[in-house]
C-alpha cells in the first residue's frame, strides 16, 4: 500500500523568506512523487515530479523539491516566497510499476497544506 | 485549449436525481483518472482508465457510480440517485494524473 503524509495543515511565512512544505511517503517499491498547487475553486496544477536521477527537482514558479530516500521525504521548497504563492499544496506518490513487485499507476494524495505568505 | 476540460463546471441537483459529468483529456493521453475532493481533504481516487478499459475502481465507488470511456477518448461519470454526501468537487486527470481539469462542483440539495 502507498501513503502520503503532510504533517502541517498550515504553513505561515513572510514574503521574501524561504518556505518549506513537508511531505513524507510510504511505498513498497520505488516512488514516483508529485507536488501540485490548488487555488480556490480551481483544479490542481502540476508543479514538479521526481522519478529518478538528481534528488533536487526544479519545477514551475521557482519551486523545487528534494527527494530524500533515507528519510522517505519529498519536501517542497522555494528560496523567496511571494504573497501570490498563498494556496493549497498537495503531495502525491505512486509506486513505479514493476513486473515482479506490482505497483500501481494511481497516485495517492496527501491531505494538503495551506501556505499563507504574509506581506 | 489543449488542457483537460470538464463539463459542467457546476451542478446543483436535488437528492435522488441522476447526474452525469464529462471529461475530455489531452488527446494523446491514454490514462484517465477520476478523483473526488471534499473541503479540507486531498483528492480521493475513484476510478482509472487505460484507453477504453476501466482498470481499477475504488471501494469509494458505490454501485450508484458508473464511469465509461468509449473509444478511449472522453469519459463520463454518472451518479444515480444522488445523496447529499455526494456533494464534492469531481476532478478528472490524464497522463500520470499530472494534468488535471478544473473540476465539476456538485451540490446535492
Amino acid at each position: 500500500a502507498q501513503s502520503v503524509a503532510q504533517p502541517e495543515d498550515q504553513v505561515n511565512v513572510a514574503e521574501g523568506n524561504p518556505l518549506t512544505v513537508k511531505c513524507t511517503y510510504s511505498v513498497s517499491g520505488n516512488p514516483y512523487l508529485f507536488w501540485y498547487v490548488q487555488y480556490p475553486n480551481r483544479g490542481l496544477q502540476f508543479l514538479l515530479k521526481y522519478i529518478t536521477g538528481d534528488n533536487l527537482v526544479k519545477g514551475s514558479y521557482g519551486f523545487e523539491a528534494e527527494f530524500n530516500k533515507s528519510q522517505t521525504s519529498f519536501h517542497l521548497k522555494k528560496p523567496s516566497a511571494l504573497v501570490s504563492d498563498s494556496a493549497l499544496y498537495f503531495c502525491a506518490v505512486r509506486d513505479i510499476p514493476r513486473i515482479r513487485t506490482g505497483g500501481s499507476y494511481i497516485p495517492t494524495f496527501g491531505r494538503g497544506t495551506s501556505l499563507i505568505v504574509h506581506p | 485549449d489543449t488542457g483537460v476540460s470538464q463539463n459542467p463546471r457546476h451542478k446543483i441537483t436535488k437528492r435522488g436525481q441522476n447526474v452525469t459529468f464529462r471529461c475530455d483529456p489531452i488527446s494523446e493521453h491514454n490514462r484517465l483518472y477520476w478523483y473526488r475532493q471534499t473541503l479540507g481533504q486531498g483528492p480521493e481516487f475513484l476510478t482509472y482508465f487505460q484507453n477504453e478499459a476501466q482498470l481499477e475502481k475504488s471501494r469509494l465507488l458505490s454501485d450508484r457510480f458508473s464511469a465509461e470511456r468509449p473509444k478511449g477518448s472522453f469519459s463520463t461519470l454518472e451518479i444515480q440517485r444522488t445523496e447529499q454526501g455526494d456533494s464534492a468537487m469531481y476532478l478528472c486527470a490524464s497522463s500520470d494524473a499530472q494534468y488535471f481539469g478544473p473540476g465539476t462542483r456538485l451540490t446535492v440539495l
